[in-house]
């Protein structure tokens, strides 16, 4: 079945670690994204890359990094969490004006 | 920059009742998407319907039904007839066409409406 998975989809994690949260998609879209929910702030935009090879940053990059060495794979990385990255990630990707597909979404704690 | 604004934080409604959900958004574009998703109990993110700022028709789906007015900006979300199963957080969110072309639609999400629709 065609989508974007990510892994993992729960992980509890303590202040200071280094994280990535991997996303991959079937798809061939060109466009992928990371936003991140949090309750009574709907999505956020974190990273985007309109193509391999390049990245750009959304409405709350700070504290996140993403590489794109390929269509598929859009990792996002957390270099030293922090506990207000707590919060449910998902990744997106989409092609032109098409309707974004989204992963599942990957929950993330970090005490 | 663009501007999403959900009116209702929570609406709590009986089954089978008509239930609408309010959205006005901003934008400096002529050409931009709206869309409309929904976030049941589970989690993952469902789309229900996109429009482009050239198509003002309301749409009509089963018991949804959407709004479109350019002149107030507002995209709105109806359901007739409200069921146990339509309760989620439904956002709404506003896409603007990629300046100098490219592919990157950047979506900008409303805060979200929770719903709950009681037997």
């Amino acid at each position: 079945i065609a989508g974007i998975t990510q892994a993992p989809t729960s992980q509890i994690l303590a202040a200071g670690r280094r994280m990535t949260l991997r996303c991959t998609q079937d798809m061939r879209h060109n466009a992928m994204y990371w936003y991140r929910q949090d309750l009574g702030l709907g999505l956020r935009l974190i990273h985007y890359s309109n193509t391999a090879g390049t990245t750009g940053k959304g409405e709350v990059p700070d504290g996140y990094s993403v590489s794109r060495a390929n269509t598929d794979d859009f990792p996002l990385t957390l270099a030293s969490a922090v506990p207000s990255q707590t919060s449910v990630y998902f990744c997106a990707a989409g092609a032109g004006a098409n309707v974004l597909t989204f992963g599942a979404g990957s929950r993330l704690t970090v005490l | 920059a663009q501007k999403v604004t959900q009116v209702q934080t929570e609406i709590s409604v009986v089954e089978k009742e008509d239930v609408t959900l309010d959205c006005v958004y901003e934008t400096r574009d002529t050409t931009y998407y709206l869309f409309w998703y929904k976030q049941p109990p589970s989690g993952e993110l469902v789309f229900l319907i996109r429009r482009n700022s050239f198509d003002e028709q309301n749409e009509i789906s089963g018991r949804y039904s959407w709004n479109f007015q350019k002149s107030t900006s507002s995209f709105n979300f109806t359901i007739t007839a409200s069921q146990v199963v339509d309760s989620a957080v439904y956002f709404c969110a506003l896409s603007e066409a990629p300046y100098g072309g490219g592919s990157n639609y950047k979506l900008t999400f409303g805060k979200g409406t929770l719903l709950t629709v009681n037997p």
